[in-house]
């Protein structure tokens, strides 16, 4: 069964610092891994998709990685804006179906 | 591109009565669509998976009597909670995916729904 962990769950920086989200799945066969915004109340914006065969994508201040064979993931996130403040969840493909599986989130606060 | 909503994006009502939720996607055909609840500060928990004309398919746990799915075409699927009761309050949000390999699922907007 597959299950996702995101390190940390809630992180606090001041306005400018660049950060790294985690995300870690238990199973590496895997077609694809999604990173999402999600605002508080709000749907889901999807950010970054990375197909199994790619290593990393990359969406202007936003760049993930993927290792599959470890089962890891990583959301780098550039010179942080106080509009980048929101919960950032990773999903996966449960057990080689589509259904995606979600991490609990990383709640990021940027400070002006 | 890629546009997906949802009707309505809030709703209150009183226990045991029905309610449906609508999920559109309004700019791509969507062969196959998906259910998420989440509770307040937890993950999104998929529901079910419905494919346009076909019985939906419930996670372990999911009542299919209860929260009836009906995808009658490739832009719209719908979400009816029946006999709501206030434990059946929470944040729903649906998926669409097209055909294709990228398994890509957009996401609509989600409907908060309140039963009291």
């Amino acid at each position: 069964k597959q299950e996702v962990t995101q390190i940390p769950a809630a992180l606090s920086v001041p306005e400018g610092e660049n950060l790294v989200l985690n995300c870690s799945f238990t199973d590496s066969a895997i077609y694809n891994l999604q990173w999402f915004r999600q605002d508080p109340g709000k749907g889901l914006t999807s950010l970054l998709l990375i197909q199994s065969s790619q290593r990393e994508q990359t969406s202007g201040r936003l760049n993930a990685s993927l290792d599959k064979s470890s089962g890891r993931s990583t959301l780098y996130i550039a010179a942080s804006q106080p509009g980048d403040s929101a919960t950032y969840l990773c999903a996966v493909p449960g057990g080689g179906s589509e259904k995606l599986v979600f991490g609990k989130g990383t709640k990021l606060t940027v400070n002006p | 591109g890629a546009v997906v909503s949802q009707h309505p994006s809030w709703v209150i009502c009183k226990s045991g009565t029905s309610v449906k939720i609508e999920c559109r996607s309004l700019d791509f055909q969507a062969t196959t669509m998906f259910w998420y609840r989440q509770f307040p500060k937890q993950s999104l928990m998929l529901m079910a998976t419905s494919n346009e004309g076909s019985k939906a398919t419930y996670e372990q746990g999911v009542e299919k009597d209860k929260f009836l799915i009906n995808h009658a075409s490739l832009t719209l699927s719908t979400l009816t909670v029946t006999s709501a009761h206030p434990e059946d309050s929470s944040f729903y949000i649906c998926s669409a995916r097209t055909s294709g390999s990228s398994y890509e699922q957009y996401f609509g907007p989600g409907t908060r729904l309140t039963v009291t």
